[in-house]
């Protein structure tokens, strides 16, 4: 079955520099997530996309930006990097976005030096 | 995970049960999830509880809910060395559609 795709898997990017990452949500899935995780910590709720549209926002950075594009795929958009940029960032999708149930991608990991 | 608060480690031997326990604050919470992140990879919906109900078994997986004093609980038996990783409890407050979760439990188990 098909799963959500994240691109890339690793990325290193020295302080000041800007990042992209990309999403591909499962076929079908209308809602997309974005994710932070830092080492040891929780994975922190940035920013999600509905139908194209912005649904709700979380702890993200003025420095990133995101948005969902017409084939449902996603982009997060980070700007003047900085060391604690650093961490896992996961995309999700989900099929109907009232429960909750989100299926995650493997994750991009940053490391900013 | 500010509003949903795990304990951060369990141990236990191959065989046993472990219970993971946690407990959240917002009472509007429709749905209570469960969580498995093994190393290196993303997060994976092990199951989930509506609000209006106080247990649910899923094979070896056990939730418990109690409404009143917030608390959500997981209980696997038989644990195995592959269910080793960590658990995130998570919730959706009220009037968001974002997945909370909480800081994580790191089950380890023992052979």
């Amino acid at each position: 079955a098909a799963g959500v795709i994240q691109s890339p898997r690793h990325l290193i990017k020295e302080k000041r520099e800007t990042a992209t990452l990309k999403c591909y949500p499962i076929p079908r899935h209308d809602t997309v997530y974005w994710y932070q995780q830092g080492p040891g910590q929780d994975p922190q709720f940035l920013i999600s996309f509905y139908e194209k549209m912005q649904s709700d926002k979380g702890s993200i950075p003025d420095r990133f930006s995101a948005q969902q594009f017409s084939d449902y795929h996603s982009e997060l958009n980070m700007s003047s990097l900085e060391l604690g940029d650093s961490a896992l960032y996961f995309c999700a999708s989900s099929l109907d976005r009232s429960t909750g149930e989100l299926f995650f991608g493997e994750g991009s990991r940053l490391t900013v030096l | 995970g500010e509003d949903v608060e795990q304990s951060l480690f369990l141990s236990v031997r191959e065989g046993d049960s472990s219970v993971i326990n946690c407990t959240y604050t917002d009472s509007s919470s429709t749905y209570l999830y469960w969580y498995k992140q093994e190393p290196g990879a993303g997060l994976q919906l092990l199951t989930y509880i509506f609000s209006n109900m106080d247990m649910k078994q899923d094979q070896r997986l056990t939730v418990l809910l109690n409404k009143k004093d917030k608390h959500l609980s997981l209980r696997i038996a038989d644990t195995q060395t592959g269910d080793s990783a960590i658990y995130f409890c998570a919730e959706i407050p009220g009037g968001y559609q974002k997945v909370t979760f909480g800081i994580g439990t790191k089950l380890q188990v023992i052979p």
